[in-house]
């Protein structure tokens, strides 16, 4: 079964201080990846996608995300975090779904919560 | 920028009267869907849209209507809503042959 795992569910790391949120995922064929966030009373943000092609990635507001095929993983990282990050962010992957048209559909994993401390 | 406006944001109710959450784009995309939003559960699909009259479950659709009449808009209709229904709800839209999807701004629903 398809599944997007997030094993932490909390994180906090110091301003100014390099981040690393993991994912892993379960899919049987090359999946398209993505991270969202999700500031405070917020919808959800798309910081970055991996289709296929060069493995890392990068995103918006200076995140980056690497795709390792051997490790079934797509982890989001910044090499120096910003007061601002503070958030819940979502790793997804894009699979077939069911349903009679077959369409492509979403699963998340269940969020990490990043604290920034000043 | 893709634009996806939900109404209301915040609603409060009461078990079993009958409510509807708008969704409305401004993108002229063909997919539609709703997603909750539940603690330790990150988001569910509830119901997706393809085009104009194309609707399918998604992986929670008990409870749960929709209807796509209109491309721009996709409602969420919950005709007798319950308190297991108190969640944070999400629209999104997607282009045909693109893969990623934008959210609307979310409508936090609470079912006394």
């Amino acid at each position: 079964a398809q599944s997007v795992t997030q094993p932490d569910i909390h994180i906090t790391v110091s301003e100014g201080a390099s981040l690393e949120l993991r994912c892993n995922y379960s899919y049987g064929a090359t999946p398209y990846l993505f991270w969202y966030v999700q500031s405070p009373g917020q919808g959800l943000q798309l910081l970055l996608k991996y289709f296929s092609g060069d493995t890392l990635v990068q995103g918006i507001k200076g995140f980056e995300a690497e795709f390792k095929r051997s490790q079934s993983s797509f982890n989001l990282r910044k090499p120096s975090v910003h007061w601002s990050d503070a958030a819940e962010y979502f790793c997804a992957v894009g699979a077939l779904g069911k349903g009679t048209s077959g369409t492509y559909k979403y699963i998340f994993g269940t969020g990490t919560r990043l604290k920034v401390l000043a | 920028e893709a634009q996806v406006t939900q109404n209301p944001r915040y609603l409060i109710t009461v078990t079993g009267k009958k409510l509807t959450v708008t969704c409305s784009q401004n993108m002229n995309h063909e997919y539609m869907s709703w997603y909750r939003q539940d603690p330790g559960l990150g988001l569910r699909q509830i119901y997706y849209s393809m085009n104009v009259e194309v609707t399918d479950k998604g992986d929670v659709p008990e409870g749960y209507k929709v209807s796509r009449k209109e491309k721009r808009n996709f409602p969420l209709i919950l005709e007798s809503p319950s308190p297991n229904q108190t969640s944070l709800y999400f629209c999104a839209i997607r282009r045909t042959g693109t893969y990623e999807q934008y959210f609307g701004p979310g409508t936090r629903l609470t079912v006394t």
